[in-house]
């Protein structure tokens, strides 16, 4: 069974940087063709895909968010970490990780996500 | 930026067929996905590759792909299916990934 559940501050303040942790089971990915994707959802508006890495390390990043972004994986840990550098208000939002499985499956397994407020 | 476009809503009755669709210039070579996205639920792949149904979904969810729009097709309506659904996909060179505004189906 694939679960993934992320972790990380449910408050930060303006400027600081965002750090959260997606832990899963199931799978692995240091196995040929699996990926991993995070996406937020500000309160009351669409999902946002923010990054994705694959089991080759090779990291993808939205247009509009790239410069404030970083992905790493753990694979002994079976975590992905996105970084978010410089944080606003509008960056308020619930944050997914989610699976992608091996070939273009897509996002088949997401986690429960994490709500991330920004606030002095 | 690349865009997908979806209706803000739909509207339709028990035992009807409702119809989503989403536009975007790349999506003639982009593979397109349907997420529903219940209140307070993390989002549930309901498509895949514009047209397969993954394991576990009911056969009512169906998708196709037209030149520049992708359509899910859910027939039968059920009032469980009163829910927010988003398409994704990909630009022209695959690596920048998408979601479209969502469409809020809406079970009279």
């Amino acid at each position: 069974q694939v679960t993934l559940k992320e972790s990380g501050p449910a408050l930060v303040k303006p400027t600081q940087t965002l750090t959260l942790t997606c832990t899963f089971s199931g799978f692995s990915l240091s196995t040929s063709g699996m990926r991993a994707s995070w996406i937020r959802q500000p309160p009351g508006k669409a999902l946002e895909w923010l990054a994705r890495i694959d089991w080759d390390d090779d990291k993808f990043y939205s247009t509009s968010l790239k410069t404030r972004l970083t992905i790493s994986k753990d694979t002994s840990k079976n975590q992905v970490v996105l970084t978010m550098t410089n944080m606003d208000p509008v960056d308020t939002a619930t944050y997914y990780c989610a699976r992608i499985g091996d070939g273009d499956y897509g996002m088949d397994v997401w986690g429960q996500g994490t709500t991330v407020t920004v606030s002095s | 930026s690349y865009e997908l476009t979806q209706p803000p809503s739909v509207s339709v009755s028990p035992g009807q067929t409702a119809r989503i669709t989403c536009s975007g210039d790349a999506l003639p070579k982009q593979y397109a996905y349907w997420y529903q996205q219940k209140p307070g639920q993390a989002p549930v792949l309901v498509i895949y590759k514009d047209s397969e149904r993954p394991s576990g979904i009911p056969e009512r969810f169906s998708g196709s792909s037209s030149g520049t729009t992708v359509t899910l097709t859910i027939s039968g309506v059920q009032a469980e299916d009163e829910a927010d659904y988003y398409c994704q996909s990909a630009d022209s060179s695959g690596t920048n990934w998408v979601f479209g505004g969502g469409t809020k189906l809406t079970v009279l």
